[in-house]
């Protein structure tokens, strides 16, 4: 059975205060890892897909990593709009199109 | 560009009441369809899942069901709801061939 876990479950960060959010999976055949971002009432926004290890992608201040067991969140001088609950994700090769997700991690960053 | 709609946004309904949502894509054909459900502080988990017209999936045994009556609309329903059906009810969708999955906006449900 597919398994993802996310560290911390809170985080409070200073603004500027640069810091990593860990996804941590259990999968027989990774087809593909994603990253969203979920604001409060609302429903997930799509930030990154991975799909190999050593893959990186960057957006803004956002920059995901993959390894075989765990993916990594770097945010690099967050502000207070960063806030937010990000949320991993695995596909197993083998369960194409469905996707199971971690309880996420809810970043507060102050100003 | 493709657009993915819910509603109603949010809804408030008594124990044993009918319930149905309403998921619509645009800008896409033949699309996986996806109903989700989430506890407030945790993460999604998947209900139903559909890859074509009549064609649906359950994940998980519960009081409610699903249907795709056309390509691009997909219906989350139940004949009677129990307070343990409170919660965000997310539509997803992702291209034939699987991969990234993209979000609506959800609904919040709240069953007294």
């Amino acid at each position: 059975e597919d398994q993802v876990t996310q560290s911390p479950e809170a985080l409070r960060l200073q603004e500027g205060e640069s810091s990593s959010l860990n996804c941590s999976y259990t999968v027989s055949g990774l087809r593909g890892l994603f990253w969203y971002r979920q604001d409060p009432g609302k429903g997930p926004e799509f930030l990154f897909t991975l799909y190999s290890a050593g893959e990186e992608k960057e957006k803004e201040r956002l920059k995901a990593t993959l390894t075989k067991k765990e993916s990594f969140l770097h945010i690099t001088a967050p502000k207070p709009e960063d806030s937010a609950t990000y949320l991993c994700a695995v596909q197993d090769a083998a369960n194409a199109g469905k996707s199971t997700f971690g309880d996420g991690t809810t970043l507060t960053v102050k100003p | 560009s493709q657009t993915i709609h819910q509603w109603p946004a949010t809804l408030v309904q008594p124990v044993g009441s009918p319930l149905s949502l309403e998921c619509t894509v645009e800008g896409t054909s033949n699309p996986n369809l996806y109903w989700y459900r989430q506890a407030a502080g945790r993460g999604l988990q998947l209900l139903f899942y559909s890859v074509g017209i009549g064609q649906i999936s359950s994940e998980v045994p519960q009081n409610l069901s699903a249907s795709r009556p056309q390509d691009r609309q997909f219906i989350l329903s139940s004949k009677k709801l129990l307070l343990s059906d409170s919660g965000f009810y997310l539509c997803a969708w992702n291209g034939a061939g699987g991969d990234t999955q993209y979000f609506g906006p959800g609904t919040r449900l709240t069953v007294l």
